[in-house]
């Protein structure tokens, strides 16, 4: 069965870092997702991504995160300057359809910012 | 303010038994899903119900849902070991175009 694939699968990195979090989605999906999750709590939105726009975006995604897809595989999330609170999990997302459809997630990046 | 709330936030009981857990939203939604996340893995989906639907089954699975009352269940029917996971509801806002906002989740244990 397809997958979501993410990598790294931990990262550690200095607080004022940019790191660059990757997912492959699923091949024939169209929507794409970053959540987070900070230490087994509730699992944040953090935008939403189709057509090459993003769609949605939460409060949390602020000028310090930006999302690309650079090429016709590979979707990423760049956090460009990292603060402590920023340590979480990191969870990569697609679906075929806007509505009514289940997201597809990948097992994740551990972020840690020391 | 958050969309779904999961009730109990923590549930144990015995293999063989029934786990019950329970989701209350906020706004109007087009579907209500539900996941399952194992420790420290992705999120997996189970089950989506969508907002015309109140009862769907799958498996060992029974979602309902009762949009007056802004709220939906899912039961787990003779658990097992494996099913020790915390779970999770998601819906899309009716209004919003592309956001699927979870829930705070239910740790469940199942006790061999």
């Amino acid at each position: 069965e397809p997958e979501v694939t993410q990598t790294p699968s931990h990262q550690v990195t200095q607080m004022g870092q940019e790191v660059i979090l990757r997912c492959v989605p699923i091949s024939n999906h169209l929507y794409f997702y970053w959540y987070r999750q900070i230490l087994g709590q509730k699992v944040e939105f953090l935008v939403s991504f189709y057509n090459n726009e993003i769609s949605e975006k939460s409060e949390i995604f602020d000028d310090q995160f930006s999302v690309e897809r650079p090429d016709g595989s590979n979707f990423t999330l760049k956090i460009r300057s990292t603060k402590l609170e920023d340590s979480a999990m990191y969870f990569c997302a697609s679906s075929d359809l806007v509505r009514g459809s289940p997201l597809h997630f990948g097992n994740g990046t551990r972020l840690t910012v020391t | 303010s958050q969309q779904g709330e999961e009730d109990p936030q923590a549930l144990s009981i015995q293999e063989g038994e029934n786990a019950t857990m329970n989701c209350s939203y906020k706004t109007s939604i087009n579907n209500l899903q539900w996941y399952r996340q194992n420790s420290g893995r992705g999120l997996v989906h189970l089950i989506l119900i969508r907002s015309n639907e109140r009862e769907k089954h799958s498996g060992r699975l029974r979602v309902t849902l009762d949009t007056s009352k802004k709220s939906s269940s899912l039961l787990i029917t003779a658990s097992r070991a494996a099913d020790t996971a915390s779970y999770f509801c998601a819906t899309d806002d009716s209004g919003g175009y592309q956001k699927v906002t979870f829930g705070t989740g239910t740790k469940l244990q199942v006790i061999p």
